[in-house]
């Protein structure tokens, strides 16, 4: 059984760099053909997808994000990461990782919990 | 980008009530959509992906159907445990796009 989890700073200053990681555990994520993803929700809102990376390289990032996002694996420890820059108080969000499945349809079928994020000083 | 739109936004309903949440894209998406459920405080849950097949371990009565634009997910007799909020997720092209959710509630 997967199990992913997040883990970061709940509180973030204007202007920094948010960083999450999402420990994975039950299937390696530099092997079996998955994505890797990152997804956020807004207070009360619905979700919006950050980006995804697979094969521990390549990467596709929401263009609406993608002047500030990084997402990078470490295989060594089965985790993958994400650094989004010049946070602002619009990022404040509900952060999650999600494994993607490896058919050409990519669904989001594993979740993390969620970490939550504040932006303010 | 793929825009995603859902209806209604809200609904109640009683238990053993049939449900239908409809969920429409703006441009042909074949069956590259998906449907999730989310309680007050967890993560979403995939209940339906490629538009019709129901993830493991989802009860049957979660059926999705339609292609092309317009898709509906249906809970045929609705119980307690499914009051929640439901989101389709388009993964035609990214940047992968969810609708904007339908609640529901107790009547």
């Amino acid at each position: 059984q997967v199990q992913l989890q997040e883990s970061g700073p709940g509180l973030v200053k204007p202007s920094q760099t948010l960083s999450l990681t999402c420990s994975v555990s039950g299937g390696s994520i530099s092997s079996g053909g998955y994505y890797w993803s990152w997804i956020r929700q807004h207070p009360g809102k619905g979700l919006e997808w950050i980006g995804y990376l697979y094969n521990s390289a390549s990467l596709f990032y929401n263009p609406s994000l993608q002047s500030r996002v990084t997402i990078f694996a470490d295989t060594s420890k089965n985790q993958f990461s994400l650094m989004l820059s010049s946070v602002t108080a619009a990022d404040t969000a509900m952060y999650y990782c999600a494994r993607v499945s490896r058919s050409s349809w990519k669904w989001f079928d594993y979740w993390g919990q969620g970490t939550l994020v504040t932006v303010s000083s | 980008d793929i825009q995603m739109t859902q209806s209604p936004s809200s609904l109640s309903a009683s238990v053993g009530d049939r449900v239908t949440i409809t969920c429409r894209a703006s441009q042909i998406i074949s069956t590259y959509l998906h449907w999730y459920q989310q309680k007050p405080g967890k993560a979403p849950k995939l209940l339906i992906y490629a538009a019709s097949s129901l993830q493991s371990g989802v009860p049957s009565r979660f059926s999705g159907s339609g292609s092309a634009t317009d898709f509906t997910l249906t809970i045929s007799s609705l119980q307690s445990e499914d009051f929640a909020t439901y989101y389709c997720q388009q993964s035609y092209s990214t940047p992968f796009t969810f609708g904007p959710g339908t609640r529901v509630d107790i009547k």
